[in-house]
């Protein structure tokens, strides 16, 4: 079973500032995944890295997928208090002619003003 | 475009029930994945269907089961429901299977045995 470890599991910090949210994993994965999600919704894609080594930003939000695929991070800068919700990482796996995602344990973002 | 829609929404079963999810993937879309999510951790993988054909199952007992339709629509039954049934359904559609394929999730649906 591969398991993709998250951390801090929970997080509280103050409008302004920044913050790294870690995701490490003992597997190979073919793409990973970053997902917001608020209470009671489905999770909403944030971005995919595919290319180890490879960063992405998406306005304040930088991620990394690892030189080896088998990690990631995701760093927020000036967090606001939108960025309130459980951030997931997803690594994807091809198996049996699918491509199964396994979700990290989730990372609880509170921003507080 | 619509996005993935899932029906219903919300759901109260009591135990030894059956209950049927529906999902319905992105315009286009030919694979869907269904996974359950427990409150407070992560959504586990469940079973994932693409041209009709189950592509994977996660670790889930029999009591699971899924079908998905010509027109790429699921539905995901789950049997003699338990009380540790109780989660947010999420099903996810995407493209094809490749390994960078995207999977966007629908709004779930929260099921409730008691």
């Amino acid at each position: 079973t591969q398991l993709l470890e998250q951390s801090p599991q929970f997080l509280s910090i103050q409008e302004g500032e920044n913050l790294t949210v870690y995701c490490n994993s003992s597997s190979v994965f073919s793409s990973l995944q970053w997902y917001r999600q608020e209470p009671g919704e489905g999770p909403v894609l944030l971005v995919t890295v595919v290319t180890g080594g490879e960063v992405k930003k998406l306005k304040r939000l930088t991620f990394q997928f690892g030189d080896a695929r088998k990690d990631s991070s995701l760093h927020i800068t000036a967090a606001q208090p939108g960025d309130t919700g459980l951030y997931l990482c997803a690594g994807a796996i091809l198996t049996g002619g699918g491509n199964k995602l396994t979700f990290g344990t989730g990372t609880q973002l509170k921003v507080e003003l | 475009d619509t996005g993935v829609t899932q029906s219903p929404t919300h759901l109260i079963k009591t135990r030894g029930q059956q209950v049927t999810l529906r999902c319905s993937p992105i315009s286009g879309h030919k694979s869907v994945s269904w996974y359950q999510q427990v409150l407070g951790q992560g959504p586990q993988f469940i079973f994932q269907y693409y041209e009709k054909e189950e592509r994977g199952r996660g670790n889930f007992p029999d009591r699971f089961s899924a079908r998905q339709f010509p027109n790429y629509s699921s539905e995901l039954n789950v049997n003699a429901l338990l009380l540790g049934d109780s989660a947010l359904y999420l099903c996810a559609s995407t493209l094809n299977l490749g390994g960078g394929e995207t999977q966007y999730f629908g709004p779930g649906t929260r099921l409730l045995v008691l």
